[in-house]
């Protein structure tokens, strides 16, 4: 079993529309985790960084942690043309070691 | 200059020459790290370095050497690669090792192997 698993998609969404991104992951002693934004021949961009469960919220960027369901997602409100990009979660336990979902592709369509 | 600095861009060689890639973080951070990615693959964590000294290799080939003269610098030297080898790397900093520190990526070095 994989330590995070995340649909690669690719995902397409109306510009405005709300969007969602998941993680599953197995391992409960995570308790750091990040989303990281990646476009095309760039590298990942850190967007939200959260600690244990909750909410956080960034302009039109929410994070939210299930610890209980071992389950994260990031949400995008009014989505953007520039919002079409690679997203990458991350979560680490304790030390060095993070680890990456393989990513999902998100183009939002004018 | 921008956060983490990689050089070369892109990269093609073939499998008996020798080349390195180099990495400059501007952030005043003591870790830094490097990773491949791959296709469709997690990414994967080579090596990491916190404040000069190594303190990760992840079981990485010893076809790839990392270097870091300074907490600024970081370099992986490449000689005799396969073709499987061909992927991004990428470089990245935090402000010291431990996860409550987020890291904070280059925009990597595009290698292939012929």
């Amino acid at each position: 079993q994989k330590e995070v698993e995340q649909d690669p998609g690719p995902l397409s969404v109306p510009e405005g529309a709300i969007v969602s991104l998941n993680c599953t992951y197995s391992n409960s002693a995570f308790q750091y985790f990040m989303w990281y934004r990646q476009y095309s021949r760039k590298g990942p961009e850190l967007l939200m960084y959260t600690y244990s469960s909750g909410n956080k919220e960034d302009g039109r960027f929410t994070a939210q942690v299930d610890k209980s369901s071992k389950y994260i997602s990031l949400f995008i409100r009014d989505s953007q043309p520039s919002d079409s990009a690679t997203y990458l979660c991350a979560m680490s336990a304790t030390g060095n070691q993070f680890y990456f979902g393989t990513g999902t592709s998100l183009t939002v369509i004018p | 200059e921008t956060g983490v600095t990689q050089t070369p861009r892109h990269l093609v060689m073939g499998m008996t020459n020798k080349k390195s890639l180099k990495c400059e973080q501007h952030l005043g951070h003591n870790a830094m790290y490097w990773y491949k990615q791959s296709a469709k693959k997690p990414l994967e964590l080579m090596f990491v370095y916190n404040f000069k000294e190594q303190t990760e290799n992840n079981s990485v080939p010893s076809r790839f050497s990392p270097e870091c003269p300074n907490s600024s610098h970081l370099f992986l030297h490449l000689h005799t690669l396969q073709p499987e080898d061909s992927a991004l790397y990428l470089c990245a900093s935090s402000q010291a090792e431990g996860v409550s520190q987020p890291q904070h990526f280059g925009d990597g070095t595009r290698l292939s192997i012929l």
